[in-house]
């Protein structure tokens, strides 16, 4: 089955910029999407169709996909970011959702 | 206000029968792709099933054979049927309204607040 892997923890200071990788075998073909999840919350999307950003959603998260790895970017990144970040995927193998196993961002 | 409400989670033993409903509010769910994804306690999201009424319906190979997901047109709601329940099967399990081009792009736009299954053994 088709498996997409994150890190589990990406650690960064208030201001900077966080990258979380999503990888997957040709992922770059397909595309990719990212949720955030806040403790005790349910999943929020954050980036759709590899680049998009739905409405009500800060500019200064971007994603990009190419290759084996799509990655999602936390510019000028604040403490209310701080969340479970998750990479999503179309199989078109077996016709199924595969989501990464998620990223902590701390930060810092 | 476009919102999801799911319902019925429960305490149940091993090998019982439960079923999940999500209530949708502000949106027609005929006329869109549907899903239920669960999170285990502590865990990742995984995903369960993705339907669209009418049209094909799609399962994670976890819960194939045992799940049934349907809808009530006239009550705008999506169901989840689970059968042979299994420990593992303890989650939170959301409900999710699908976005994309029913190819090879989908996404959830939209998720409700989750209802807690706990399956004893």
């Amino acid at each position: 089955s088709y498996e997409l892997t994150q890190p589990p923890s990406v650690s960064v200071y208030p201001g900077q910029t966080a990258s979380i990788t999503c990888s997957g075998d040709k992922l770059g073909d397909e595309y990719a999407c990212w949720y955030q999840q806040k403790p005790g919350q349910s999943p929020v999307l954050v980036i759709y169709q590899d680049t998009s950003r739905p409405s009500g959603i800060p500019e200064r998260f971007s994603g990009s996909n190419s290759g084996n790895t799509a990655t999602l970017t936390i510019s000028g990144t604040q403490a209310m970011d701080e969340a479970d970040y998750y990479c999503q995927a179309w199989d078109t193998t077996t016709a199924g959702v595969v989501f990464g196993g998620g990223t902590k961002l701390t930060v810092l | 206000e476009v919102q999801l409400l799911e319902s019925g989670g429960n305490l149940i033993q091993s090998g019982g029968s439960l079923r999940l409903s999500c209530a949708a509010s502000g949106f027609t769910v005929s006329s869109n792709y549907m899903s239920w994804v669960r999170q285990a306690p502590g865990k990742g999201l995984d995903w369960v099933s993705l339907f669209y009424s009418g049209g094909s319906s799609y399962y994670a190979d976890s819960v194939k054979g045992r799940f049934t997901i349907s809808s009530d047109n006239s009550k705008n709601t999506l169901y989840l049927q689970m059968n042979s329940l299994r420990a593992e099967d303890t989650a939170v399990y959301y409900c999710a309204r699908v976005r994309g081009d029913g190819y090879n792009n989908y996404y959830f736009d939209l998720w409700g607040r989750g209802t807690l299954v706990t399956v004893s053994s």
